[in-house]
């Protein structure tokens, strides 16, 4: 069975452009999370998408952003890049059970300058 | 989510049993324990999990206390690939709410 894979591994982003990130969940999987990590805040939740609708945003900015298609897969965007948004952002998808763990993809490295 | 608090660090010898604390003294009745490690550099690793009774699996044994109030996460044989950051994380696994509010771990180094 295959993982959470996200892509692309590793990207660099100029100050003041937009990017997105893709992820795709274990097959089957219908919750998908976005997390972002840092050395300074460590791993922080951003937002949860269940079945294509958001159901849980942290706190971050209006300029991050994200959504889930049908097939369970899910983008994250983040507009108007700034130096401080350089960091690893992991997703993780889980079954839908109750009581289950997440699975985490390998993250993408963004660097922006 | 109940917050949680981890030694920074530890070190372990290889062969022996790691034992990672973590303290959880405003838990509620239906929160659960789950740890997770990050391996440098990659995304972090579902572990184990449970709510009152010790829980073992094939990486780890969970022993949490009568109160609920602290929880040890014990690596029987550590080995150097269990080099990582431990996160334990108390939260209510109500559907699929896939909101972890991580800490800062402990960093665990098994030394040779």
């Amino acid at each position: 069975k295959a993982g959470v894979t996200q892509t692309p591994r590793y990207l660099i982003k100029t100050r003041g452009q937009q990017v997105t990130l893709s992820c795709s969940p274990i097959s089957g999987h219908r919750s998908v999370s976005w997390y972002q990590q840092t050395p300074g805040q460590g791993l922080q939740f951003l937002f949860e998408y269940f079945s294509e609708t958001q159901r849980n945003k942290g706190n971050f900015p209006g300029r991050f952003s994200g959504r889930q298609f049908s097939n369970s897969r899910s983008e994250m965007n983040v507009s108007t890049l700034e130096l401080g948004d350089s960091a690893l952002y992991l997703c993780a998808s889980s079954s839908g059970q109750v009581n289950t763990e997440a699975f985490f993809g390998q993250g993408t490295r963004l660097t922006v300058v | 989510d109940a917050k949680t608090t981890q030694p920074p660090s530890m070190d372990c010898a290889e062969g022996r049993a790691a034992n990672l604390p973590c303290n959880h003294s405003t838990i509620s009745g239906n929160e659960y324990v789950y740890w997770y490690r990050q391996i440098h550099s990659q995304g972090p690793q579902y572990i184990i999990h449970g709510l009152k009774n010790n829980e073992t699996n094939e990486m780890a044994s969970l022993i949490i206390t009568e109160d609920r109030k602290s929880s040890t996460l014990i690596l029987p044989h550590a080995t150097l690939r269990d080099t990582a950051v431990y996160y334990c994380i108390v939260r209510v696994p109500e559907y699929n709410n896939n909101d972890m509010r991580f800490g800062a771990g402990t960093r665990l180094t098994v030394k040779p």
